[in-house]
């Protein structure tokens, strides 16, 4: 029963255009969501919030878009650089919850 | 100065054998998890405890203990390993068990044989 789905495993894009990421949720009930990104064999690394109260959220070249009608977000960058090429994941709870439910990850390869 | 360590990082053993993980955090976080990264990539929560209580517990075998000493450790006994439980498990923290930020160990890649 997976609440929060990654549908595209993979995304290639060249250096310096934008990378999207998307995200779907099923609960209608989640009101914060959290992006990671994960390096090979490291773990996930906190990367961007936003709760159900806004529909945007930026932080320097990441921004994430929430559209609750949809049970949707998006996360994206620009613009895209080769560092940036890792898996990412999101992540969905409710406020007054005490878990995350991840999806199954993104992988992004920036493309020099 | 990591934030939140594990050991070991990778574990091979045996069908039947018992194992530990062990995890530290320095963040002074009043709450730890164990979450399973499967094959499929699907990152779920185990285990979370606040202030050494467990207050999550996941449909999870009962061969999974974890045993939490004191607030800035948490570690992960599993007994009789099956083929199954090979997997990536990280350990993670937040300031406090209401919905806050996980912050994440490295993982501990288990392979079971």
């Amino acid at each position: 029963d997976q609440q929060v789905k990654q549908n595209s495993p993979s995304l290639s894009v060249q250096e310096g255009r934008i990378s999207i990421l998307n995200c779907d949720y099923t609960n209608s009930m989640f009101d914060y969501f959290l992006w990671y990104k994960k390096y090979p064999a490291e773990g996930p690394t906190f990367l961007i919030s936003i709760s159900s109260i806004k529909d945007k959220n930026e932080d320097g070249r990441f921004t994430v878009f929430l559209n609750k009608s949809a049970k949707h977000l998006s996360l994206h960058i620009v613009p895209s650089q080769p560092g940036d090429s890792a898996v990412y994941f999101c992540a969905a709870s409710l406020l007054t919850g005490n878990q995350f439910y991840f999806g199954t990850g993104t992988s992004l390869t920036v493309i020099p | 100065d990591t934030a939140v360590s594990q050991t070991p990082k990778y574990l091979v053993t045996q069908m039947g054998n018992d194992k530990s993980i062990k995890c530290e955090q320095n963040l002074g976080h009043d709450t730890m998890y164990w979450y399973k990264q499967d094959s499929k990539k699907f990152l779920k929560i185990m285990f979370s405890y606040n202030n050494k209580e467990l207050i999550i517990n996941e449909t999870v075998p009962n061969r999974f203990s974890p045993k939490s000493p004191d607030k800035a450790h948490l570690n992960l006994h599993i007994n009789s390993l099956e083929l199954g439980d090979s997997a990536v498990y990280f350990c993670a923290s937040s300031q406090e068990w209401r919905t806050e930020v996980p912050f994440f160990g490295p993982g501990t890649r288990l392979t079971v044989l």
